[in-house]
């Protein structure tokens, strides 16, 4: 079956740097969903489309946006990278069938993003 | 709002023996209950949920949670472990809407000795 694709799955980049992280959920998945996870922490919601419209926000630095695209595919852009945006960065996706959203999120596989 | 407590940071069992992971939720809705696994530098799992209907749910790899309302409870469960369980195991809450985050308990380490 298919899974959520992330990419690219591992990134370095400096301090002051920008970034863009891609996600492309699951076909027919219209719900798009970003988390951030640091070394030995859970899981934090960031930011979440539904129809390419943004649904619901979290945590998410200024410094961060994001978008979903027609194609329902995702990116997460992040500028003026610090050291402590380094982390594991999440997508997940989930379908609405007949207009009803049981909300079951299936991750991606994640980027792991390190700042130098 | 929503919140997930996982009872025990890290959790040690004997090869053979009962696994119990502890999860209590806080919510003003209904809730949806799922339990997720992530092995060493990989993704997120999902073990099992809780929407609606039946309170005990069985997921994969013998793991199975009961939904227990009056306790606000969504404990995590295996009769006998195997030396593969051992990983961190995450309790998250949510709700019916589509676009709701996630929200992930604090995380249980579960070790597997032989």
């Amino acid at each position: 079956a298919a899974g959520v694709i992330q990419s690219p799955r591992h990134l370095i980049k400096e301090k002051r740097e920008t970034a863009t992280l891609k996600c492309y959920p699951i076909p027919r998945h219209d719900t798009v969903y970003w988390y951030q996870q640091g070394p030995g922490q859970d899981p934090q919601f960031l930011i979440s489309f539904y129809e390419k419209m943004q649904s619901d926000k979290g945590s998410i630095p200024d410094r961060f946006s994001a978008q979903q695209f027609s194609d329902y595919h995702s990116e997460l852009n992040m500028s003026s990278l610090e050291l402590g945006d380094s982390a594991l960065y999440f997508c997940a996706s989930s379908p609405t069938t007949s207009g009803v959203s049981y909300n079951e999120q299936f991750f991606g596989p994640g980027t792991r993003l390190t700042v130098l | 709002a929503q919140s997930v407590t996982q009872l025990g940071s890290h959790v040690s069992v004997s090869e053979g023996a009962l696994v119990l992971l502890r999860c209590n939720y806080s919510s003003s809705v209904p809730p949806y209950l799922f339990w997720y696994v992530q092995y060493p530098n990989q993704g997120l799992q999902l073990l099992l949920k809780y929407t609606t209907g039946a309170t005990l749910v069985k997921g994969i790899n013998g793991f199975e949670a009961e939904f227990k309302k009056s306790e606000t409870s969504f404990h995590l469960t295996k009769p006998s472990a195997h030396m593969s369980d051992a990983a961190e195991y995450f309790c998250a809450v949510t709700f019916n809407q589509a676009g709701t985050a996630l929200i992930f308990g604090k995380g249980t380490t579960l070790s597997v000795s032989s």
